[in-house]
């Protein structure tokens, strides 16, 4: 049971340079989330999708598109990456407010 | 969402119990307690929730205060794979409102 899987799990960008963090999900869940998570800081929500066809604004979206491909996809692209992405992303998938967490995509913008 | 306190560091010795406190002073009649930790840079996992009643899993009991207005983490008996930053969650069972809040949790250090 794979649960959540986000790819790449490392990657480093040049900045000004663009990429697609891909995640997906075997749950059947309806809704899916992206966060990043900076140094020694908690969780701040990017983009959720509350079901198939619809994605809204989190806490902190500047700089960042997301493409609820299906029900199991959910990707976030970063169109020209800054050094302030530079970060741990992670994605989710609920049911019912219980989530379940990817392992992580950790992004480098030098 | 009410919001959370909780301390920053905690130390637990390996095999004892160790209690987690959390305050959310401002919670409301539908809002949930949920506890999530994240071990070393994984992603976060979910441990346990509850509404009013205490609540018991295989990984943990959530004690809640009558007047819920702060509730406990038990992690019966600890190992050195419960060092993590825990992560108490105040949600809100309505439609329309799908998003986690974390805060900066608490670093529970297991200690041999």
């Amino acid at each position: 049971n794979a649960g959540v899987t986000q790819t790449p799990k490392f990657q480093v960008l040049k900045t000004g340079q663009s990429m697609t963090l891909q995640c997906a999900q075997d749950m059947n869940h309806n809704s899916m989330y992206w966060y990043r998570q900076d140094p020694g800081m908690g969780l701040r929500l990017i983009y959720y999708s509350a079901s198939e066809g619809t994605t809204d604004k989190g806490e902190v979206p500047n700089g960042y598109n997301v493409s609820r491909l299906n029900k199991r996809e959910f990707s976030l692209r970063l169109e020209s990456a800054a050094p302030s992405q530079t970060s741990v992303y992670f994605c989710a998938s609920s049911e019912f407010r219980r989530y379940t967490f990817g392992s992580g995509t950790r992004l480098t913008v030098v | 969402d009410a919001k959370t306190t909780q301390p920053p560091s905690m130390d637990c010795a390996e095999g004892r119990a160790a209690n987690l406190p959390c305050n959310h002073s401002t919670i409301s009649g539908n809002e949930y307690v949920y506890w999530y930790r994240q071990i070393h840079s994984q992603g976060p996992q979910y441990i346990i929730h509850g509404l009013k009643n205490n609540e018991t899993n295989e990984m943990a009991s959530l004690i809640i205060t009558e007047d819920r207005k702060s509730s406990t983490l038990i992690l019966p008996h600890a190992t050195l794979r419960d060092t993590a930053v825990y992560y108490c969650i105040v949600y809100h069972s309505g439609a329309g409102s799908y998003q986690l809040t974390f805060g900066k949790g608490t670093k529970l250090s297991v200690i041999p």
